[in-house]
């Protein structure tokens, strides 16, 4: 059973860099089929998009993010991360790590697989 | 970018009863591609159909989507105590992918 599982800071001062680490257990992250992508939702509200990566490296990000925003992927540690740079009370949300089962649409997809997911709140 | 509207924004239903939940595309989404998530309080959201009727692996047959084009359903056939969560519409037909702003499904 593939599970993921979010790592990182719960608390980012604005103006500074938010980091998190998803990890990967139970399959690889270098499937063929398989995109890895960021999600969050403030507290409250929906879902949206962050960005998705490829076990090569290739990334898509939301075009409202995207000046912001690395995806980055470790195929050695099965990890893939995100850093969401000059972040502000806005960016506040859990953020969630996820699968999408496809190699074609990486701005898109459904999500099969989710970690639990991890608060991260902007304050000084 | 396709704007998913959810409606109602609540139902408030008694356990046994019938759901349906609807979800409305501002364009038409192409290839049906419509997911449904269910998300309970503090955990992450859960894949319940995609492809707009086709069920994810370990979703009771009491849950079912249809629909094409601009208008989709989810339906749950009879309310049981564990389905009363937060359900969210999402395309992937069109870029990006969005969601919907949720329905909350209620114990009445």
């Amino acid at each position: 059973q593939l599970q993921l599982q979010e790592s990182g800071p719960a608390l980012v001062k604005p103006s500074e860099t938010l980091s998190l680490t998803c990890t990967v257990s139970g399959g690889s992250i270098s499937s063929t089929t398989s995109f890895w992508g960021w999600i969050r939702q403030p507290p409250g509200k929906g879902l949206e998009w962050i960005g998705s990566v490829y076990y090569n490296g290739n990334t898509y990000y939301n075009t409202t993010l995207r000046s912001r925003v690395t995806i980055s992927v470790d195929t050695s540690r099965n990890q893939f991360s995100l850093k969401l740079t000059s972040v502000t009370a806005a960016d506040t949300a859990v953020y969630y790590c996820a699968r999408l089962p496809t190699q074609w649409l990486p701005d898109r997809y459904y999500l099969d697989y989710w970690g639990q997911g991890t608060l991260v709140t902007v304050s000084s | 970018e396709i704007v998913l509207t959810q409606s109602p924004g609540t139902l408030s239903l008694s356990p046994g009863e019938r759901a349906t939940l609807s979800c409305r595309a501002s364009q038409s989404v192409s290839s049906s591609y419509l997911a449904w998530y269910q998300q309970k309080p503090a955990q992450a959201p859960r894949l319940l159909i995609y492809g707009a009727s086709n069920r994810a692996t370990g979703i009771p047959d009491r849950f079912s989507g249809s629909g094409s084009g601009t208008d989709f359903t989810l339906t749950i056939s009879r309310l049981e105590p564990e389905d009363f969560a937060v359900y969210y519409c999402q395309q992937y037909g069109g870029s990006p992918g969005t969601f919907g702003g949720g329905t909350k499904v209620e114990i009445k």
